[in-house]
């Protein structure tokens, strides 16, 4: 139980163009999704938190018109990075709980950005 | 604001050692500390959950100790297998909705 599923797992695209990813809850309802990003050797870092139905909070220094987040239904929200560049280029991970709190989060499988 | 490290940032052993991984954090004020395996391209995977009030919890070979007035906890990995190469995360809960991860500390078993 308690499956996150994110897609595409890998996606390459030129700059200037926009990239949507999806995490899913596969069999949970999630309350709460996060969306992290990677790069190389570094920490995960929090981008912004969505609950279902309302909008998202972004952290300090996140460009909330750069980054969309829809998080539409209990099982499925989505990041969609606008305009990429090369430095947007990153590993970009979601993870879903069934509580506002986030006391337990589920991670997914991750999405490799490459922006050419 | 809170800043998580860990040490080393690389430890390749043989098979067989008994490891301890370090974690560091700045403010002591955190809900709870959380130990994460990551292998590569791949998410995480959640091995132990130390509540604040908790010293340490044990789940099979490994061992996560806690003391939060420091800002300190390890992570014991007993009788390191190959299998057990992977990347591990700590994080810390500072606040309701949000982990502060370190950078994580990649072990490599070779046989």
């Amino acid at each position: 139980g308690a499956v996150v599923s994110q897609h595409p797992s890998w996606v390459i695209c030129k700059s200037g163009t926009s990239v949507k990813i999806e995490c899913r809850s596969l069999d949970f309802q999630a309350t709460t999704m996060f969306w992290y990003r990677q790069f190389p050797k570094q920490s995960l870092m929090l981008m912004a938190t969505s609950n279902e139905g309302s909008k998202a909070t972004y952290e300090q220094g996140v460009e909330k018109d750069k980054f969309l987040i829809n998080h539409a239904s209990l099982t499925l929200s989505t990041l969609t990075v606008t305009s990429a560049h090369p430095e947007d280029s990153s590993f970009y991970i979601c993870s879903a709980s069934q509580d506002r709190g986030g006391d337990t989060q589920y991670f997914g499988p991750g999405t490799r950005l490459t922006v050419l | 604001k809170q800043e998580v490290t860990q040490i080393p940032a690389a430890l390749s052993v043989p098979e067989g050692e008994n490891l301890v991984l370090n974690c560091s954090f700045t403010d002591s004020a955190i809900y709870n500390l959380q130990w994460f395996r990551q292998d590569p391209g791949k998410g995480l995977t959640s091995l132990l959950l130390i509540q604040s009030s908790q010293r340490e919890q044990t789940s099979g070979r490994l061992n996560a100790s806690l003391d939060k007035s420091s800002g300190r906890s390890t992570l014991y990995i007993a009788a390191s297998q190959p299998g057990d190469s992977a990347t591990y995360l700590c994080a810390v809960r500072p606040s309701y909705n949000k982990l502060i991860f370190g950078a994580g500390t990649r072990l490599a078993v070779h046989p």
